[in-house]
Order: structure tokens, then sequence, then C-alpha cells
């Protein structure tokens, strides 16, 4: 069935410094790649998408990439905060469906003052 | 717009009770969808509606649990009878299926504990 990787699982940066999370997919047809952000006691917040028809998007200190040939993507995140610090999943598509996606097991990002 | 409301936050509950989860989605999202979460499983997808029929519930685990939306500002999650591995917490998430993208906005979450 679809899949969803996620590398690391836990990743720990000083403030200021970059962080990149790496995520791999199974289905071919997924067209359509969000990034959540979820703090402790909230639920998953979108953050950042990005669809096939694009390589790279960006929305001031995140930017997510996407190549479609190797199946994967991944999130960038410069000048990394304090408030950067939460659990990021990524999530493609099943298919050419905007519906249903498939979840990473999620990366908790730590961001060290 | 408030945004997804879930109720209860918070429910303990004891081996055999019935759960009900509620939550009202976002006004004008067509599209519902039920979530679970936990430490070695992490996010899973239940069930979800468009329109508030129901599309996709080869998620729900197995016939103890239930999914309903009467209408287009209500749904409800129903486990029966609730056992200790139902033990998650249970998110409702709502979009717009307009083919654009846009993601999911999800609720706070119900953190259930069966004992």
């Amino acid at each position: 069935g679809e899949n969803v990787e996620q590398h690391p699982s836990t990743l720990s940066v000083q403030e200021g410094d970059s962080a990149v999370i790496k995520c791999t997919y199974s289905d071919s047809a997924s067209n359509y790649f969000p990034w959540y952000k979820q703090e402790l006691g909230k639920g998953p917040q979108l953050i950042i998408d990005i669809r096939s028809n694009v390589g790279e998007k960006k929305d001031q200190r995140i930017a997510v990439t996407l190549n479609k040939t190797a199946k994967h993507f991944s999130l960038h995140i410069t000048e990394t905060q304090p408030e950067d610090s939460a659990v990021y999943f990524c999530a493609a598509s099943i298919g050419t469906s905007y519906d249903k996606v498939i979840f990473g097991p999620g990366t908790s990002l730590s961001v060290i003052p | 717009d408030a945004g997804v409301i879930q109720s209860p936050r918070h429910e303990v509950t004891e081996m055999g009770q019935e759960v009900t989860l509620r939550c009202k989605p976002i006004s004008g999202h067509n599209s519902l969808f039920w979530y679970r979460q936990t430490m070695m499983r992490g996010l899973e997808l239940l069930i979800y509606f468009n329109n508030n029929v129901p599309i996709d519930d080869s998620g729900m685990p197995e016939d103890r649990f239930s999914a309903k939306m009467p209408n287009a500002s209500f749904s409800t999650l129903k486990i029966q009878p609730s056992e200790p591995r139902d033990s998650a917490v249970y998110f409702c998430a709502s979009s717009s299926r307009d083919g654009l993208g846009g993601g999911y906005t999800f609720g706070s979450g119900t953190r259930l504990t069966v004992v």
C-alpha cells in the first residue's frame, strides 16, 4: 500500500541554524504534499504545501522542495527560533485526490536557545 | 471563524462503556475527517465524509467504531463498547474540497483514556 517515510525522527538544532526534514513516498500518482506542525496539546496545523507541478515553494523562513522522479520532498526551515520547536509531519496525497493524504511518522524538532 | 471544534477535550471511561466524540467543522468546508493519533501508529485516518456522505471508512478498526454526519455542521464518532487499546487522541479535521489543496484544518483533539 501507499507509504510515507520521514527522517530524522528527532532533530536538535541551535537557534539560528537551519533544519531539514526529508520524506519519501511510494505512490507515483501522488500530486499534493502538505506539511503540518503540531505543538504540544494541539492539533496539526498546515504550514506549507506544494503540488507536483512545481519543484520548490517558499514562505518566509520555510521552504519545501519536491523531486517527483526520486519521489522525495523536503522541508527547510532557516534561522530557526525556539517557537519552531514542535513535531512536523509530511504527507502525500493518495493518488491525485486532494482529499485523502497519508502522513509520515513525524519529526520532533527541538531548537535550543 | 472559531475553527474546528471538538468535544470533549478529555474523556476517561471504563472498559465496556460507550464513548461519543463530537465535531463541528468549519462552516463552508465540505469534507470532514476523523483521525486517531498514537505513539505507535502515528496519525491514522479512520473515516472521511464529503458533503455529509461517508466516502471511505476503510480505516475504521472494527465494528465497535461508527461515525455519522447528520448535517454539514456536526459529526460524531462512537465507540461501543470501548476497550483500553482505544486509548488515543482523536482528531477531527475539515477541508474545502475545491481541488486547490489548502490542506486540512484540525481541531484540538479529544484525548480518550479507557481504563
